[in-house]
């Protein structure tokens, strides 16, 4: 295993379509967070889960957003009725436990048209 | 709140010179941890270095250096004899670790172009 992964790395879809992103962490990387990065912002923190608990969720995650990680492996990210202003890359990162450095995957493009 | 300002927007400089990124922090916290990540043009973030609060050792690795000073609130970084693979957005980053989930808030990055 040689990082995080995330797929698909694009994706491209109508208003009002639901889309779901995958994250796979790190091999017994405990914590998994999602960011969103819109163009020329760094990311900022949308969740995060300690194994399988979702822990924390930002306020910039609307009730269209849900976020899974079951048995605490790979974890997805669905928006429902997405907007145009959904159109972002998001970021997912894992890393072992406390503040170590959380070491992100190449992250997924969603554009919406 | 915490919060990351990186004010340079976008420095560009010619091979081989040094450039300085700024980056300065605010925190309520007295125990925190500062990032600096790298983003290349191919978009993967990539970790560069983490300090905690306690150490104000400035530290350095190969040609970069981070000046991080408590007094004014800055964890500056310093490339030396700067190359073009340097290249790319840099961030900054704020952890704190009261809340037990240390996520990290970013600054706005600075874009750096090394020019030939």
């Amino acid at each position: 295993d040689t990082g995080v992964s995330q797929d698909p790395r694009h994706k491209i879809t109508k208003r009002g379509q639901n889309v779901t992103f995958r994250c796979d962490p790190i091999s017994e990387h405990n914590r998994l967070y999602w960011y969103r990065q819109t163009l020329g912002q760094g990311p900022e923190f949308l969740t995060y889960f300690q194994n399988e608990a979702q822990l924390e969720k930002s306020r910039l995650l609307s009730d269209r957003f849900s976020a899974e990680r079951p048995k605490g492996s790979f974890s997805t990210l669905e928006i429902q009725r997405t907007e145009q202003g959904d159109s972002a890359m998001y970021l997912c990162a894992s890393t072992m436990g406390e503040v170590y450095e959380q070491f992100f995957g190449p992250g997924t493009r969603l554009t919406v048209l | 709140a915490q919060k990351v300002t990186q004010a340079q927007t976008e420095i560009s400089v010619v091979e081989k010179e040094d450039v300085t990124l700024d980056c300065v922090y605010e925190t309520r916290d007295t125990t925190y941890y500062l990032f600096w990540y790298k983003q290349p043009p191919s978009g993967e973030l990539v970790f560069l270095i983490r300090r905690n609060s306690f150490d104000e050792q400035n530290e350095i690795s190969g040609r970069y250096s981070w000046n991080f000073q408590k007094s004014t609130s800055s964890f500056n970084f310093t490339i030396t004899a700067s190359q073009v693979v340097d290249s790319a957005v840099y961030f900054c980053a704020l952890s704190e670790t009261n809340f037990g989930n240390e996520k990290l808030t970013f600054g706005t990055g600075t874009r750096l172009t090394i020019i030939p």
